[in-house]
């Protein structure tokens, strides 16, 4: 199973542009990568999911370079509500995902 | 938007007491599983459950807890005799599928368990 390495915090500032990059080194074939965010005593919620290349939704832009082993999940013009933990996590291709969740990486958006 | 919903929200219970949580997964998903939260730690996979039965699970999910739907829409997780390090946040889930592309799971708002 891949796992994940992501910095444990960041501080930004509302409006800015921030990017969390993740790595997975030994990240598989099939593997698809997924973030989600998670506001303290709620759920996780999922934001992006991508295989290479650059994803985007309404949300937020996924980044991921050729060999795969990164990937940057980039949260356009932040607000103080965009403060949360940011979970990178790489999934298994078949049957009998399972997700493996690391630390994440806690944003902390300043006004 | 459709959502996971589960009950209680907060539970409180004594050592060795039997607790169930229980949760309403998304209507057309095939996929439960429940996840915990130790505060302040990171999520863990308890287990994941298809078609009736158990597909995987980890180390975590031990003879003390079990799952069970026992209908079309109820999807629940017993602990038999809880202990104080049971004490987490539950979170079930719910997906259409398993694997990737597009298998994006669903977490619910989650069921704070506190053992004393």
């Amino acid at each position: 199973l891949a796992k994940t390495t992501q910095p444990i915090s960041m501080d930004s500032y509302e409006g800015q542009e921030v990017n969390i990059t993740c790595s997975h080194n030994n990240i598989a074939t099939n593997d698809y990568i997924t973030w989600y965010q998670q506001f303290p005593s709620q759920g996780p919620r999922f934001i992006i999911q991508g295989y290479k290349t650059k994803v985007t939704n309404e949300v937020a832009s996924l980044f991921i370079p050729a060999d795969r082993k990164s990937s940057t999940l980039s949260l356009p013009r932040v607000s103080l509500s965009d403060t949360a933990v940011y979970y990178c996590l790489v999934g298994e291709g078949d049957s009998n995902y399972q997700l493996i969740w690391g630390a994440g990486t806690k944003l902390i958006i300043k006004p | 938007e459709p959502e996971v919903t589960q009950t209680p929200s907060h539970q409180v219970t004594q050592m060795g007491q039997e607790v169930i949580l229980r949760c309403v997964p998304i209507s057309n998903h095939l996929y439960f599983y429940w996840y915990r939260q130790i505060l302040g730690q990171k999520v863990e996979f308890l287990v994941s459950f298809y078609n009736n039965e158990i597909s995987e699970k980890s180390e975590i999910f031990d003879d003390q807890f079990s799952v069970e739907r026992p209908d079309g829409s109820n999807f629940t997780l017993k602990i038999r005799s809880t202990k104080l390090e049971d004490s987490a946040m539950y979170f079930c889930a719910s997906s259409t599928h398993q694997g990737p592309p597009g298998n994006t799971i669903y977490f619910g708002e989650g069921s704070w368990l506190t053992v004393v």
